[in-house]
């Protein structure tokens, strides 16, 4: 089971902006473990999109953005388009489970 | 151009094994730590074993420990993962990537490996 929550679908119009939310405990984001985010387009493999909370790889669009705060974090997409329709999850480690890696349940962003 | 790309995928009966294997290029494979994550259809992403750069320390999720082993040669640039006692709830796309040290992010992944188990 995934120890990261994330709502199964947030969807918005083009232009508009959408967050996803991920929350933690205190064992993970709270325990100070960065969180990363990815993309993963339809039967494609995950891309790196922010890591380190709110860093941004070279060539992710800065519409992008990350924040974290407490035991969660945020993901927004300011000036949603069609090609940002895609799941999305986001990643921290876990104390609890010797450090080892966990993701978020993910989330389906779906452009209007 | 970092590349991983995995192999060795297929069908498999239950309590069968199968070896995958993931090839690296175009970054320096010993200095990386490297990991194994699965994605069972239609579901989300799960984490299943990690290896450091040497491949002296390993990691395992819960679910596949004692079934599963990561190891890696450095000489060939190639990670593997050998799984036994495969079960049907052990299908899934199952994709090498990389970290630069034990807990950052995954930065580079490989396009996956279907692994089916079923009679």
């Amino acid at each position: 089971q995934s120890v990261l929550t994330q709502p199964p679908s947030v969807s918005g119009a083009p232009g508009q902006r959408v967050t996803i939310s991920c929350i933690g405990s205190s064992s993970n984001i709270g325990a100070g473990y960065d969180v990363h985010w990815y993309q993963q387009l339809p039967g494609t493999a995950p891309k790196l999109l922010i890591y380190d909370n709110n860093n941004r790889p070279s060539g992710v669009p800065d519409r992008f953005s990350g924040s974290k705060s407490g035991t969660s974090a945020s993901l927004a997409i300011t000036g949603l388009q069609a090609e940002d329709e895609a799941d999305y999850y986001c990643q921290s480690y876990d104390t609890s489970l010797s450090g080892r890696g966990v993701f978020g349940t993910g989330t389906k962003v779906t452009v209007l | 151009e970092v590349q991983l790309v995995e192999s060795g995928g297929g069908l498999v009966q239950p309590g069968g094994s199968l070896r995958l294997s993931c090839a690296a290029s175009g970054f320096t494979f010993s200095s990386h730590w490297m990991h194994w994550v699965r994605q069972a259809p239609g579901k989300g992403l799960v984490w299943v074993s990690r290896s450091n750069s040497d491949g002296s320390r390993t990691n395992y999720a819960d679910s596949v420990k004692g079934r599963f082993t990561i190891s890696r040669d450095n000489a060939k640039n190639t990670l593997y993962l050998q799984m036994n006692s495969l079960r049907v709830e052990d299908t899934a796309v199952y994709y090498c990537t990389r970290t630069y040290s034990k807990s950052s992010e995954f930065d580079y992944w490989g396009q996956g490996t279907l692994v089916t188990v079923s009679s």
